[in-house]
């Protein structure tokens, strides 16, 4: 049974740039939560995913968008992408219920020159 | 916001000895507290989830507790080995809240 998997494992964009990073959820789950990671922090919380639909959001701004696909793989898209956006983003997949385990990845790198 | 502390920070700790870290987490709304082991290049790994106040979990050597009514869990190693070396996570949910917030981890060194 495959895990969280999550690619692209390493990314280097530069400011002002796109980047829109995947996420395959554990078999069984349907529901996919996103957090960032910065230097020397914990995970922070980016939103959640849940029958296609944005159920939950962290303090974000819009330029931080996602998707959810009919089999419960998801996207994170981040626009205009700024020097603090560095950071590793970290995919999670859980069956959803409010103190449910949730599953993590391995993470994407990014780094924003 | 709500804070959560873990500390210490970091943790260098020989073969053999037992260690324990403490995390603690704002008590009202409380409905979940999870415990992560994460290595480095790895994905984290869930070790427990503690609902109750005055819960006790185990997995082999480690072990932890939770004080809900103060906002404290304690993570336990017994007899740590260099493979225990990890960053130590914890999380928690308020109630009717499914995201996680998180502490910035304990980052513990066993050397041989």
């Amino acid at each position: 049974d495959a895990g969280v998997t999550q690619s692209p494992t390493h990314l280097i964009k530069t400011r002002g740039q796109q980047v829109t990073l995947r996420c395959s959820p554990k078999s069984g789950h349907d529901t996919v939560s996103w957090y960032q990671q910065a230097l020397g922090q914990g995970p922070q919380f980016i939103f959640q995913y849940y029958e296609e639909e944005e159920r939950q959001r962290g303090n974000f701004p819009d330029r931080f968008s996602g998707h959810q696909f009919p089999n419960y793989s998801s996207e994170l898209n981040v626009n205009a992408l700024l020097l603090g956006d560095s950071a590793l983003y970290l995919c999670a997949s859980s069956l959803g219920g409010v103190g449910d385990t949730q599953y993590f990845g391995p993470g994407t790198r990014l780094t924003v020159l | 916001i709500l804070n959560v502390e873990q500390s210490p920070q970091s943790l260098h700790v020989q073969e053999g000895d037992s260690t324990n870290f403490t995390c603690s987490f704002p008590s009202s709304n409380f409905y979940a507290l999870h415990w992560y082991r994460w290595e480095t290049a790895k994905s984290p790994e869930a070790l427990f989830v503690m609902t109750l106040n005055g819960d006790e979990k185990k997995k082999g050597r480690i072990s932890a507790t939770l004080n809900t009514k103060e906002g404290y869990s304690y993570l336990y190693i017994k007899g740590s080995q260099p493979e225990d070396s990890a960053t130590y996570l914890c999380a928690f949910n308020v109630w009717n809240f499914n995201k996680f917030y998180f502490g910035s981890g304990t980052k513990l060194n066993v050397k041989p």
